[in-house]
C-alpha cells in the first residue's frame, strides 16, 4: 500500500481564492482524520470520518471550511473564501478504528502546506 | 485544546546518549499514543499504551504510564542521529477514542 496519500504537497494562493486539499485514505481504513498544524496552536483536529460520514467537525473553524468523503477511498477539504490566517500545513490521517470501541492508530499523509498569501 | 503536553519543550543529546520525554495530561484517558515526524513529513506511529498498562517496549523505545499522575513518558535508549524529530504524545478519552495531540518535544541529536 502507498499509504496515505495527500495533493498537493504545496499551494500558495491568494487570499479570497478557492483551496481544495484531497486525501486518498488507506484501503481498508474506515476512519478518516483531517489535522492542521502551526506553529502557534500546533496539531488540531478540524473533522473526522467514520464509515465515510462525517462524525466529529467541532474543530472546523468556520463556514469557510467544508470537508466531504463522497466514498471510502476519497475526501476533500475545502477552504473558501482562503484567508492568510489559514496558512498552515493540513495532514489527513486514516485508521483501522472502529468508530468508538478501540484505539485509533493513525497513518498520516506526507501533509499539504498551504500558504494564502 | 491540547489535552497532553510533552517536556521539554527541546532536548539536544550527543549520540549514543538516551533521551526521554515526558507527557502530562488533565483527564482520564483511553490511550496514549506516541508519534515521532521527521522534518517537512507527516507523523508516524510509534506506540500505544493503553489505561491499564504501566509500561511497554519497542525495539529502542520504553513507554510508561503513571495513570495516578496523569503522564507518561518515552525513552529513547542510545540514540542516534536519525532520531533527531518532533515527538509527540496522543490521547483518547470517553467514547470518542479521537486522539488529541500535544505540541511536540523536538529531539536534536548531534553524531
Amino acid at each position: 500500500d502507498a499509504g496515505v496519500i495527500q495533493s498537493p504537497r504545496h499551494e500558495v494562493t491568494e487570499m479570497g481564492q478557492e483551496v481544495t486539499l484531497r486525501c486518498k485514505p488507506i484501503s481498508g481504513h474506515n476512519s478518516l482524520f483531517w489535522y492542521r498544524q502551526t506553529m502557534m496552536r500546533g496539531l488540531e483536529l478540524l473533522i473526522y470520518f467514520n464509515n465515510n460520514v462525517p462524525i466529529d467537525d467541532s474543530g472546523m473553524p468556520e463556514d469557510r471550511f467544508s470537508a466531504k468523503m463522497p466514498n471510502a477511498s476519497f475526501s476533500t477539504l475545502k477552504i473558501q473564501p482562503s484567508e492568510p490566517r489559514d496558512s498552515a500545513v493540513y495532514f489527513c490521517a486514516s485508521s483501522l478504528g472502529s468508530g468508538g470501541s478501540g484505539a485509533n492508530v493513525l497513518t498520516f499523509g506526507a501533509g499539504s502546506r498551504l500558504t494564502v498569501l | 485544546s491540547q489535552q497532553g503536553e510533552e517536556d521539554p519543550q527541546a532536548l539536544s543529546i550527543q549520540e549514543g546518549e538516551n533521551a526521554t520525554m515526558n507527557c502530562s495530561y488533565k483527564t482520564s484517558i483511553n490511550n496514549l499514543q506516541w508519534y515521532r515526524q521527521n522534518s517537512g513529513r507527516g507523523l508516524v506511529h510509534l506506540i500505544l499504551i493503553r489505561s491499564n498498562e504501566r509500561e511497554k517496549h519497542s525495539g529502542r523505545l520504553r513507554v510508561t504510564l503513571d495513570t495516578s499522575k496523569k503522564s507518561s513518558s518515552l525513552l529513547i535508549t542510545a540514540s542516534r542521529a536519525a532520531d533527531t524529530a518532533s515527538y509527540f504524545c496522543a490521547t483518547d478519552s470517553g467514547g470518542s477514542y479521537i486522539p488529541t495531540f500535544g505540541r511536540g518535544t523536538s529531539l536534536i541529536v548531534h553524531p
